[in-house]
């Protein structure tokens, strides 16, 4: 089946600085979805890209949509304490096909 | 928009019994809806997915007479686990959307079988 695999797997950062984490994927997906889950709670989504090479932003965060359709990444610009939690990325193969892949997630820690 | 509602939180439960967990779509209708079991330090294991008025779709491993999925209505989906047994203690997150595109997650229930 298709897998996703996202890094890094943790990362430790000093409070201000930019973080990046990537998504590749053996196969092709339609959507990519990126979410934050603090612990004990449900996953949020964060960035939603639906077309190949969409770059997208909500407010710190950027995300894009690889042109192969096969990765994604997502930026955080000028990290905050409250940043910390476990990113996911996710994929769909888009209307018809509502089933999402997961990625095993990247643990932000920020260092104040 | 796109509220997911998911009762209860958590739950501790004897062994033997059976726990109802119910995920609500509050400002949408949703004909499908899924449930994920999510283990520590983990990610999302896709267990079912719910279709309105029909039956669930099951991924390879889970067991079906297990976890009992019933989606009655357009906003509720409910999965109930049977005769629970320690190894069943997960935290189980329910996903819906709106648009079959941006799915939204409820909260999450932990249970704990003892």
């Amino acid at each position: 089946g298709q897998q996703l695999n996202q890094s890094p797997q943790s990362m430790f950062i000093q409070e201000g600085e930019d973080v990046s984490m990537n998504c590749t994927s053996s196969s092709i997906f339609n959507t990519w979805l990126w979410y934050k889950q603090d612990p004990g709670e449900g996953p949020v989504l964060l960035i939603a890209l639906y077309k190949a090479g969409e770059l997208t932003s909500n407010g710190r965060l950027t995300a894009q949509f690889g042109i192969t359709r096969k990765d994604s990444f997502l930026n955080i610009s000028a990290s905050i304490p409250s940043d910390v939690g476990i990113y996911f990325c996710a994929g769909s193969l888009g209307a018809g096909s509502y089933q999402l892949t997961f990625g095993k997630g990247t643990k932000l820690s920020v260092i104040p | 928009g796109a509220v997911v509602s998911q009762h209860p939180s958590w739950v501790i439960c004897k062994s033997g019994t059976s726990v109802k967990i119910e995920c609500r779509s509050l400002d949408f209708q949703a004909t499908t809806m899924f449930w994920y079991r999510q283990f520590p330090k983990q990610s999302l294991m896709l267990m079912a997915t719910s279709n309105e008025g029909s039956k669930a779709t099951y991924e390879q491993g889970v067991e079906k007479d297990k976890f009992l999925i019933n989606h009655a209505s357009l906003t509720l989906s409910t999965l109930t686990v049977t005769s629970a047994h320690p190894e069943d203690s997960s935290f189980y997150i329910c996903s819906a959307s709106p648009d079959g595109y941006g799915y939204t997650f409820g909260s999450g229930t932990r249970l704990t079988v003892v």
